[in-house]
């Protein structure tokens, strides 16, 4: 079965600061992750995703995350906070190979970024 | 395009009461998804619509229902409310189910539960 894990549920950084963000998951099949941002009193946005081939996948707004089989690792990064970049952040795992809309979702990474 | 649109945004029920839940995909996709968000269980998945059969299901008791119309609009039902069915629901679509992970949600239909 699948599970994914977020280390710490609150992250703080200063603005222009490097965010970094980490999950690790379980998948008994090769996985298919993701990392979603919820801001307040909206719903979930997809930021990028990872399904095959490279590594080091893009998103939007500047973020970015890397795959690491040998770790079961998915850490998202951002080389520089902006303020707009408070929110709640998920990593999630598909319970199939994509072709399904039931995600299993980590608990949530709150980013506050500081003047 | 418009986004997924849920109704109502907020609602307030009382123990023993039911509530039905509405989802309008965005035009063109045919797939809905169900969350549920709590803060002490966080995103739970609830069940999963494609051309009006239920596809997948999560972990929820029988009170929990859903369905999908002809038009992909979804609902969904939940029965004898208990205190903890207070939560963010959270409906989601696609173009093909799971469309490699890329799902659109709406902005939740907050259930309070007195």
């Amino acid at each position: 079965a699948q599970s994914v894990t977020q280390l710490g549920s609150h992250v703080s950084v200063s603005e222009g600061a490097l965010v970094l963000l980490r999950c690790n998951y379980s998948s008994s099949v090769p996985p298919y992750l993701f990392w979603y941002v919820q801001y307040p009193n909206q719903g979930l946005q997809l930021l990028l995703k990872y399904t095959t081939g490279a590594t080091l996948v893009k998103g939007i707004n500047g973020f970015e995350a890397e795959f690491k089989k040998s770790e079961t690792s998915f850490h998202l990064t951002k080389p520089s906070a902006h303020m707009s970049d408070a929110a709640e952040y998920f990593c999630a795992v598909s319970e199939g190979s994509g072709n399904t809309g039931k995600l299993i979702f980590g608990q949530g990474t709150t980013l506050q970024v500081k003047p | 395009k418009a986004g997924v649109t849920q109704t109502p945004r907020y609602l307030i029920k009382t123990r023993g009461q039911q509530v039905t839940l509405s989802c309008s995909p965005i035009s063109g996709h045919r797939s809905v998804s169900w969350y549920q968000q709590t803060p002490g269980q966080g995103l739970q998945f609830l069940f999963e619509y494609f051309s009006e059969t239920q596809r997948n299901k999560g972990n929820f008791p029988g009170r929990f229902s859903g369905r999908q119309f002809s038009n992909s609009r979804s609902e969904m039902n939940v029965s004898t409310l208990e205190l903890g069915d207070s939560a963010l629901y959270l409906c989601a679509s696609s173009f093909n189910p799971g469309d490699s992970g890329e799902l659109f949600f709406g902005e939740g239909s907050r259930l309070t539960v007195l």
